[in-house]
């Protein structure tokens, strides 16, 4: 059974502390992305990774940053978390194939206070 | 302009009813995906269509690539399938290495027994 993990499903930060959302997945992809979700806004990407030590900013990359240093893992960090960053965070891999399927982590719900 | 859109946004049926729900865009894509996210926020990918027609147990989903719609069909609905529908595209010029997705903003679905 193929595996996107996110180490947390839910955390609550201060605004101002460093967070780290980390994603880890098991099928050799060369492909992840990290993306938000608001209501009302969808999914929107923030970065994405094609390749170890490589990164691309998706949409709305302000206020965060990634690090993929292994294959498998890739990490979003919010240098300072602000209220606005309050939201859910999806973690996904894929091929770089076109037609091959994309697979998602269960989500971290992220609150900052 | 959002470039895939989807409807309706909320959707409540009675258990048995025949759903639809519809999802155009207005780039060209390589394929399109429906997804399913349950209330906690994990994402299961459902379909993966270019072409035609995937049915899979009381699932359908249709594409016409002409039309640029896509539509997914569930029959015979139970309140298990109460979720939010996500359709997302795959660009053409997002190809190779990116892989990227754009999403709609979902459909909520509610069905009551």
């Amino acid at each position: 059974d193929v595996k996107v993990t996110q180490s947390s499903r839910y955390l609550v930060k201060r605004t101002g502390e460093k967070v780290f959302l980390e994603c880890v997945q098991d099928m050799d992809h060369e492909n992840m992305f990290w993306y938000r979700q608001d209501p009302g806004l969808g999914l929107r990407l923030i970065y994405f990774s094609y390749d170890v030590k490589m990164k691309e900013k998706g949409d709305i990359p302000e206020g965060y940053s990634v690090s993929r240093e292994k294959k498998e893992r890739f990490s979003l960090i919010l240098e300072s978390a602000s209220t606005n960053q309050t939201s859910m965070y999806l973690c996904a891999s894929s091929t770089p194939a076109l037609q091959n399927e994309a697979f998602f982590g269960q989500g971290t719900r992220l609150t900052v206070v | 302009k959002n470039e895939v859109e989807q409807s309706p946004q909320n959707l409540t049926a009675q258990e048995g009813e025949f759903i639809t729900i519809n999802c155009s865009y207005s780039v060209g894509i390589s394929a399109l995906h429906w997804l399913q996210q349950h209330p906690g926020g994990g994402i299961v990918s459902l379909f993966m269509l270019s072409s035609g027609k995937k049915k899979h147990g009381r699932l359908i989903a249709t594409i016409n690539i002409q039309e640029k719609h896509s539509s997914l069909h569930i029959t015979a609905s139970h309140p298990r399938d109460s979720a939010v529908y996500i359709c997302a595209v795959r660009l053409i010029r997002y190809g190779g290495s990116q892989g990227n997705l754009i999403f709609g903003k979902g459909t909520k679905l509610s069905v009551k027994p």
